[in-house]
């Protein structure tokens, strides 16, 4: 089945630097793909949809300044969290869909910002 | 835009009982309801999905209806195992492929 890979799994960052993570479609080509954010025992809320070759979408509330959105192929897609803060720290996942399977989750990058 | 509520928030059943989580959801124009299964610090993995043509749908131990008038629809396990134990989201899509998710159902099968 489809294959979305998600690097880095997790990343510790100081306050004020920026993270990058990727997200990659392995076997598919994918023109739009989703970042979503999970806080603990918490549900999955969608920051952006990322279309490739133009801006991303964000959803209401969601700082494009802060979370940087580039989907400059067909394969992958970026979020850049800038000048990170304690308050970033959160579980990251993106997904992509497939046309013969759908809807499918990248393994997500847990972000702790200290 | 959508707005998907679940309920309960936690469950707690004994093994071999049966489980039902219950969505809502709010656009009419939804019509794509998937479930999904996450374990801790894991991907949301899909386990069943319904269509807005279908009333209900079943795959082995778990079955998902739906009732578009009402727009609610519900995710039911039979019989019930540890394994089974996770955090379950339902979903309704707001546009092509954009998923508004449920806050999420805690459930604890005991052994």
């Amino acid at each position: 089945g489809a294959v979305v890979s998600q690097h880095p799994s997790w990343v510790i960052c100081k306050s004020g630097t920026s993270v990058k993570i990727e997200c990659r479609s392995l076997d598919f080509q994918a023109t739009t793909m989703f970042w979503y954010r999970q806080f603990p025992k918490q549900s999955l809320m969608l920051m952006a949809t990322s279309n490739e070759g133009s801006k991303a979408t964000y959803e209401q509330g969601v700082e494009k300044d802060k979370f940087l959105i580039n989907h400059a192929s067909l394969t992958l897609s970026t979020l850049t969290v800038t000048s990170a803060h304690p308050e970033d720290s959160s579980f990251y996942i993106c997904s992509a869909n497939d046309s013969l399977d759908g809807y499918t989750f990248g393994s997500g990058t847990r972000l702790t910002v200290v | 835009g959508e707005n998907v509520e679940q309920h309960p928030s936690t469950l707690s059943v004994q093994e071999g009982d049966s489980a039902v989580i219950k969505c809502t959801y709010s656009d009419s124009a939804s019509n794509y309801f998937p479930w999904y299964k996450q374990e801790l610090g894991k991907r949301p993995q899909l386990i069943i999905d319904i269509r807005s043509n279908v009333g209900e749908k079943k795959d082995q131990r778990i079955a998902v209806t739906l009732n578009k008038t009402a727009k609610h629809f519900s995710l039911h396990i039979t019989e019930t195992q540890p394994e089974d134990s996770a955090v379950y989201f339902c979903a309704a899509d707001s546009g092509t492929y954009k998923y508004i998710f449920g806050t999420g159902t805690r459930l604890k099968v005991l052994a």
